[in-house]
C-alpha cells in the first residue's frame, strides 16, 4: 500500500462546483503539502501545514481551501471550482528536520478536469 | 516569484552514455536542493537532498554537485540505462517555507 494515498485519482467535474481532493499518508510524517502541476511549469505549492493546527498559505493559495483533520489527512478543497484549475494536484509529507534535510514523498496525484 | 530554472529541458540519449543536467537557483538566502526523479505515471521521488556548498552525493550511477555560492547544481548519470528514463526535479528552498521546483529535465535512454 502506498504511504501517501490520494483520493480520488481522477475527477471531470464542472465549473462551479465544489470539489475535494483528499490526501492520507501512513508515514508519521508532521509536514504535509498540496501542490499542483501544469504543463510547462514546475510544482507550485498551493498550501501546507507543519502539524495538526499549523496552515499556511503557498504560492498559488487563492481560489483554494485546505483541512487538516488529523496528523495523517490533509484536504484541499476548491470552493467553486473553474477551469484554469485544471491540473494535475499532488499531496506530499515530510518529516521535520534540521535544515529542511528531509526530502518529500508524494502521493500518486489527481488529475483534475473542469469543464 | 523565484526562479528556478532546469537544462536542458529534454535530452535522449545513448544507452551506456554519461550525461549530466543543470539546475539553477538564486544565490541568495539559500536553505538546502533537492533533486527527484519523476517517471511517467508515477509520484515523485526524492534522490538527493543538499544542503552545503560543495556538497557531492551519489546513489549508484547517478550523482549530484552543489554550488551555492553561484546558484547551480549539477546532476551526473554515469553509464545511462533505458530504466534511467525519467524527469529529474530539483526543488530549491530559501530561508522562507516554501519549495520551489524547476520545470524538470527529460531524459530518453534509447536502448
Amino acid at each position: 500500500d502506498a504511504d501517501v494515498t490520494q483520493t480520488p485519482r481522477n475527477r471531470i467535474t464542472k465549473t462551479g462546483k465544489r470539489i475535494m481532493l483528499e490526501c492520507s499518508q501512513t508515514k508519521g510524517h508532521d509536514r504535509m503539502y498540496w501542490y499542483r502541476q501544469d504543463p510547462g511549469l514546475g510544482l507550485r505549492l498551493i498550501y501546507y501545514s507543519f502539524d495538526v493546527k499549523d496552515i499556511n498559505k503557498g504560492e498559488i493559495s487563492d481560489g483554494y481551501s485546505v483541512s487538516r483533520q488529523a496528523q495523517a489527512k490533509f484536504s484541499l478543497s476548491l470552493e467553486s471550482a473553474i477551469p484554469n484549475q485544471t491540473a494535475l494536484y499532488f499531496c506530499a509529507t515530510s518529516a521535520p528536520g534540521q535544515g529542511y534535510n528531509q526530502p518529500q514523498h508524494f502521493g500518486d496525484g489527481t488529475r483534475l478536469s473542469i469543464l | 516569484i523565484l526562479n528556478v530554472e532546469q537544462s536542458p529541458q529534454s535530452l535522449h540519449v545513448q544507452e551506456g552514455d554519461s550525461t549530466n543536467f543543470t539546475c539553477s537557483f538564486p544565490s541568495s538566502n539559500f536553505y538546502a536542493l533537492h533533486w527527484y526523479r519523476w517517471e511517467t505515471a508515477k509520484s515523485p521521488e526524492a534522490l538527493f537532498v543538499m544542503t552545503l556548498n560543495g556538497d557531492e552525493k551519489k546513489k549508484g550511477r547517478i550523482s549530484a554537485t552543489l554550488n551555492t555560492k553561484e546558484g547551480y547544481s549539477y546532476l551526473y548519470i554515469k553509464g545511462s540505462q533505458p530504466e534511467d528514463s525519467a524527469t529529474y526535479l530539483c526543488a530549491f528552498k530559501n530561508t522562507g517555507n516554501q519549495f520551489y521546483f524547476g520545470t524538470g529535465t527529460s531524459l530518453t535512454v534509447i536502448p
